[in-house]
C-alpha cells in the first residue's frame, strides 16, 4: 500500500547549521507530496508541496525536490534558526477528489542557540 | 478570517463512554476531514465529509462516525471508547480536491486532545 517513511528524530542542531530530514514514499501512480510543520501547541501548517516529478517546493528557506527515481522528498534548509524548532511531517496524497493524506511519523527538530 | 476551530480542546472520558468533537471549517471551505494523531505518531485519516455525506473513509471501525451540517461544520463521534482511542483529534478543511480554485492545501485546527481512562 501507500506509505511514507521519515528519518527518526529528534534532530538536534546548532543555529545556522544545515538541515536535512529524509523522507521516502511508496505509492502507486503519481502522488502529490507535502511537508507539514507543527509548532508547539499549534496545529499542522503546510510548509511546502510538490505535485509532480522534479518539482521543487520551497518556503521560508526550506526546500524539497520530488524525486521519482528514488521515491524521495527530502527536506533541506541551509541555515536553521531557533524558531524552526518544531515537528516536521512528510505526507503524500493520491487519487482524485480526496483530501486523504498519508503522513510519516514526524521528525522533531530542536535548534539550539 | 478565522481559521479552523475545534472544540473542546481537552477532555477526559472513561472506557465505554461516548464522545462528540466539533469542528468549524475555515471560511469558504466546504470539505472537512478528520485525523487521529496518537502520541509520537503522524496523523491518520479517519474520514472526509463533503455535501453532508461521508465521501471517503480510512481504516477505522464503525465506532467512529461523523456528520456534516449545511453550514459545513462537522462532528466526530466515537462510541464505546477504548483506552487506545486516547489521541489528538485533528480537523482539516479545504475546498474539494479538483475544484477549480483549490490550491490543494489542507488547513488544520489545533485539535481536541482526548484522554480515555
Amino acid at each position: 500500500g501507500n506509505s511514507v517513511t521519515q528519518m527518526e528524530g529528534p534532530v538536534t542542531l546548532s543555529e545556522e547549521a544545515f538541515l536535512t530530514i529524509n523522507c521516502t514514499y511508496t505509492a502507486t501512480g503519481y502522488p502529490s507530496l507535502f511537508w507539514y510543520v507543527q509548532y508547539p501547541g499549534e496545529g499542522l501548517q503546510l510548509l511546502l508541496k510538490a505535485t509532480k516529478a522534479d518539482d521543487k517546493g520551497s518556503n521560508k528557506g526550506f526546500e524539497a525536490t520530488y524525486r521519482k527515481e528514488t521515491t524521495s522528498f527530502h527536506l533541506e534548509k541551509g541555515s536553521v534558526q531557533v524558531s524552526d524548532s518544531a515537528v516536521y511531517f512528510c505526507a503524500l496524497r493520491y487519487g482524485g477528489a480526496t483530501n486523504k493524506l498519508i503522513f510519516g511519523t514526524g521528525t522533531l527538530l530542536a535548534v539550539q542557540p | 478570517d478565522a481559521g479552523v476551530t475545534q472544540s473542546p480542546t481537552h477532555l477526559i472520558k472513561t472506557r465505554g463512554q461516548q464522545v462528540t468533537l466539533r469542528c468549524s471549517p475555515k471560511s469558504g471551505h466546504d470539505t472537512v476531514s478528520w485525523y487521529q494523531q496518537a502520541l509520537g505518531q503522524g496523523p491518520q485519516f479517519i474520514f472526509q465529509y463533503y455535501e453532508e455525506e461521508e465521501r471517503q473513509r480510512g481504516n477505522f471501525p464503525d465506532r467512529f462516525s461523523g456528520h456534516q451540517f449545511p453550514n459545513y461544520s462537522s462532528e466526530l463521534n466515537v462510541n464505546a471508547l477504548l483506552l487506545g482511542d486516547s489521541a489528538l483529534y485533528l480537523c482539516a478543511s479545504s475546498l474539494l480536491q479538483g475544484a477549480r480554485t483549490n490550491t490543494g492545501e489542507l488547513f488544520f485546527g489545533e485539535g481536541s486532545r482526548l484522554t480515555v481512562l
